[in-house]
């Protein structure tokens, strides 16, 4: 069964600094990643998504993720944050059929001013 | 506007009550999922269905019971079995499954006291 590991529980970042948000998965084929960003008491929301080819993905609100698939991860990273982006966010892999998503537990971002 | 829709935001019940919470797609997505969240937890997958009057269970489906009547609607109702069902319940759907991203509902916060 596919797993996914997010090291760091909450991140604390100044505004306008680098970010990167780690993700390691367990999956014996191909996987198919996401990342998403919950704000508090909301929703999901995709960020990007990798399914095959260049394995460097660009997604919205500025953000980019790497596959990497010798480490087995899936980095999030955002060259400059804003207070904005303070919020949850998670990787999460699908197995390739037709089950649903397998989440890691989250990393909380905190932006200081 | 097309997109998912979970009502109510927020629930409270009894302990030994049923409840029902509802979730509707106007995406005209084949397969939809229910997810619970707590916190710390990231998202565990419920049941998920991927055409009408057809469904599967996923991790944690042990007290809760799913309908599939419409292609449109998914409602998830947490039976009294579920020993701990105070949670954060996400709604999602997607064209199909398989390597298709999820859309998220905005969730129900179902507290049972």
């Amino acid at each position: 069964a596919q797993s996914v590991t997010q090291p760091d529980i909450h991140i604390t970042v100044s505004e306008g600094a680098s970010l990167e948000l780690r993700c390691n998965y367990s999956y014996g084929a191909t996987p198919y990643l996401f990342w998403y960003v919950q704000s508090p008491g909301q929703g999901l929301q995709l960020l990007l998504k990798y399914f095959s080819g260049d394995t460097l993905v660009q997604g919205i609100k500025g953000f980019e993720a790497e596959f990497k698939r010798s480490q087995s991860s899936f980095n999030l990273r955002k060259p400059s944050v804003h207070w904005s982006d303070a919020a949850e966010y998670f990787c999460a892999v699908l197995g390739g059929g037709a089950d649903g998503l397998t989440f890691g537990k989250g990393t909380h971002l905190i932006i200081q001013p | 506007d097309g997109g998912i829709t979970q009502s109510p935001k927020y629930l409270f019940r009894k302990e030994g009550q049923n409840v029902t919470l509802s979730c509707e797609q106007n995406l005209n997505h084949d397969a939809m999922y229910w997810y619970r969240q707590d916190p710390g937890q990231g998202l565990r997958l419920i049941y998920y269905s991927q055409i009408v009057n057809d469904f599967q269970k996923g991790d944690i489906a042990e007290g809760y019971s799913v309908s599939r009547e419409k292609k449109e609607s998914f409602p998830l109702t947490v039976t009294s079995a579920q020993k701990n069902p105070t949670a954060f319940y996400l709604c999602a759907s997607s064209v199909a499954g398989g390597s298709y991203e999820q859309y998220f509902g905005p969730g129900t916060r179902l507290t049972v006291t």
